[in-house]
């Protein structure tokens, strides 16, 4: 079974960091492409940013650009997301979300979700 | 960046009525379009891949349609269960993209 399990969030003020990780097991975590997606509350599910399986390609939503920093350890079957310079709108509960990998598309649809972590961004 | 347009933004239905959502991309996707369930509480679920498949273990009265830039999710005969708000998301380009979101209410 999936298991996607993150943790790393909490409250902040505008302006610091914060680290988000995620725990994969269940599935060759090497083997698929990773995403972090938010939801602020509220509002609808945003894509916040995703890594393929080797690292070779790293993507962002232009909101998050400049400012968050996915990265994964294979070995520790871990996704991360630095979350720096951070504002009030990305107050929201962020998930880790697995690839489905069907296709040789950098992307394809998300399969696997976990239950999410809130980040709080107030002063 | 590509522009998912949902509609409607909410709707209230009977146990057993035919329900259709529709999505539009602001340019053309092929059939990389996905549908997910959102319950409130609980983790998005992916119901339809590549614009018609049916993931599994999604009940078949769920479906999708379309290609191109017009895409339609249809419940055939709504159960109370699937009260939920309900996403469209576009695979097709490298920065990825969701629909407003659809509010399905019994």
């Amino acid at each position: 079974e999936v298991q996607l399990v993150e943790s790393g969030g909490g409250s902040v003020q505008p302006g610091r960091s914060l680290r988000l990780s995620c725990a994969a097991s269940g599935f060759r975590f090497d083997d698929d492409a990773m995403h972090w997606v938010r939801q602020a509350p509220g509002k609808g599910l945003q894509w916040v940013s995703g890594i393929s399986w080797n690292s070779g390609t790293l993507e962002y939503a232009d909101s998050v650009k400049g400012r968050f920093i996915i990265s994964r350890d294979n070995a520790k079957k871990s996704l991360y997301l630095q979350m720096n310079y951070l504002r009030p709108e990305d107050t929201a509960l962020y998930y880790c979300v697995k690839d489905a990998g069907r296709t040789p598309r950098v992307w394809d649809e998300f399969d696997n979700w976990g239950q999410g972590t809130p980040v709080t961004v107030s002063s | 960046d590509i522009q998912m347009t949902q509609s409607p933004s909410s709707l209230s239905a009977s146990v057993g009525d035919r329900v259709t959502i529709t999505c539009r991309a602001s340019q053309t996707i092929g059939t990389s379009l996905n549908w997910y369930q959102v319950k409130t509480g609980k983790a998005p679920k992916l119901l339809i891949y590549g614009a018609s498949t049916l993931q599994s273990g999604v009940p078949s009265r769920f479906s999708g349609s379309g290609s191109g830039t017009d895409f339609t999710l249809t419940i055939s005969s709504l159960q109370s269960v699937d009260s939920a708000t309900y996403y469209c998301q576009q695979s097709y380009s490298i920065a990825l993209s969701f629909g407003g979101g659809t509010r399905v209410e019994i």
